[in-house]
């Protein structure tokens, strides 16, 4: 079936750091692509989106394009702020249908002043 | 507006007990999808509700079961609860339905934090 894998955090960088956050995924046909965060106590939020190949997303600083030569959706930022903490979600929406979003497990992103 | 609201906000349960958890989904909105998100665990997809009709369900046992009104708001139940039903619970609201071949945005509420005891 369709999956999500991000790489295992936490990830703790300072201010103004380049960040990256990878994600690939398995699925067939062409699912669109999504990065969600989750501040703390809050629930999730769309940051970025991307629906056909090739396709970047970008919100607030943060960027990511879909490969599907890779199957991969790296989500990038070139200078992080400490209000950047938070959980970050890759996820994918396949193209069966099903209604459901498919999430990875999460990367939690520290940044510090 | 209004966003999508859940209520309550945390829950302490014993295993065995029964517990109904409820979403208001977002104005203008008419699909609820449940998902459970396990302490450093992504959210896992439970169902999802449309025309008051369970439309769509993810790998989870009966022992999760649903509802959703006539106003659209929806409700979660699970029986017989177990230690592993402790999580977040994420009601997520968006528009039409699944199968239209194109992805409408969901909006997730705050959660609510169930632990079972």
């Amino acid at each position: 079936g369709d999956s999500v894998t991000q790489m295992e955090g936490p990830v703790t960088l300072s201010e103004e750091a380049f960040l990256t956050i990878n994600c690939t995924y398995t699925a067939t046909g062409y699912p669109s692509l999504f990065w969600y965060v989750q501040y703390p106590g809050e629930g999730l939020q769309l940051l970025l989106k991307a629906t056909k190949a090739d396709d970047k997303g970008s919100n607030k600083g943060f960027e990511a394009t879909y490969r599907k030569e890779t199957t991969s959706f790296h989500l990038e930022k070139g200078s992080v702020q400490v209000s950047d903490s938070a959980v970050y979600f890759c996820a994918l929406y396949g193209s069966s249908n099903t209604g459901k979003l498919i999430f990875g497990q999460g990367t939690t992103l520290q940044v510090k002043p | 507006d209004a966003g999508v609201t859940q209520s309550p906000t945390h829950l302490i349960k014993t295993r065995g007990q029964q517990v109904t958890l409820r979403c208001s989904p977002k104005s203008g909105h008419d699909t609820v999808s449940w998902y459970q998100q396990a302490l450093g665990q992504g959210p896992q997809f439970i169902f999802q509700y449309y025309e008051e009709e369970e439309r769509q369900r993810g790998n989870f046992p009966d022992r999760f079961s649903g509802h959703q009104f006539p106003n659209y708001s929806s409700e979660l139940n699970v029986n017989a609860l177990l230690l592993g039903d402790s999580a977040l619970y994420l009601c997520a609201s968006s528009t039409g339905l699944a199968a239209s071949f194109s992805y409408n945005e969901q909006f997730f509420g705050p959660g609510t934090r169930l632990t079972v005891l």
